[in-house]
């Protein structure tokens, strides 16, 4: 069974990079879906952040795109999240999950709280 | 950029039916958006509950079910049970590997 596992600082301070990572057990990166991310601020709605594909090609939420890299390690098994030039609004549970090619999300992680704050 | 809109809060009684929508803010939803559906508890994952329109993903009650409705996704729960009192979520593909999830519905069972 596949599963998927969050992994990263849960403080990170304003105007820098948050980086997550996220294993993929039970399964390969190599696999024929969207790997990707997304999040939640407290008590706010869900957000797409961006997907890769195993060959390495990404697509990134629009109003994210400039601050957002998205990478995928097949050799580990793992695919991360580097967001920049953070700000408080960046505060969020963060999820990665695998995104299906009928275009739906069908594998969670449990999600990873990350605070932004000195 | 294109928002997907749902209804902010719902509240049905417990055995009765309702309707959740999905909509965009310029357009029509049809199945080549690929809408799906997730439901979602306080402190846990989304759960999938329906994609591709109107197919139930593994292990999902048949109370619920997808469709479209006018201009409109829609999640349907037919006979609401206490504990499917959550918030849900649609997701539509816009085209290009992106996809946008809608704001969510708080919906109440009581």
């Amino acid at each position: 069974q596949v599963q998927l596992q969050e992994s990263g600082p849960g403080l990170v301070k304003p105007s820098g990079t948050l980086s997550l990572t996220c294993a993929v057990s039970g399964g390969s990166t190599s696999s024929s879906n969207w790997w990707s991310w997304v999040r939640q601020p407290p008590g706010k709605g869900l957000e797409w952040i961006g997907e890769i594909f195993h060959s390495g090609t990404a697509n990134y939420n629009p109003s994210l795109k400039s601050r957002v890299t998205i990478s995928v390690d097949k050799s580990k098994n793992h695919f991360s999240l580097e967001l920049s030039f953070l700000t408080a609004a960046d505060t969020a549970v963060y999820y990665c999950a695998r995104l299906n090619l009928d275009w739906y999300f069908d594998l969670w992680g449990r999600g990873t709280l990350v605070t932004v704050s000195s | 950029q294109t928002v997907v809109t749902q209804e902010p809060s719902f509240s049905v009684s417990p055995g009765g039916t309702v309707t959740l929508t999905c909509a965009l803010s310029s357009g029509s939803v049809s199945t080549s958006y690929y809408a799906s559906w997730y439901q979602q508890t306080p402190g846990q994952a989304p759960r999938t509950l329906i994609y591709n329109t109107n197919i139930r993903s593994s292990g999902v009650p048949d109370r619920f079910s997808g469709s479209i409705l006018g201009n409109e996704a829609a999640l349907t729960i037919t006979g609401a049970q206490a504990d499917d009192e959550s918030d849900y979520y649609c997701v539509l593909y816009m085209g290009s590997g992106t996809v946008v999830f809608g704001g969510g519905t708080k919906l109440t069972v009581l």
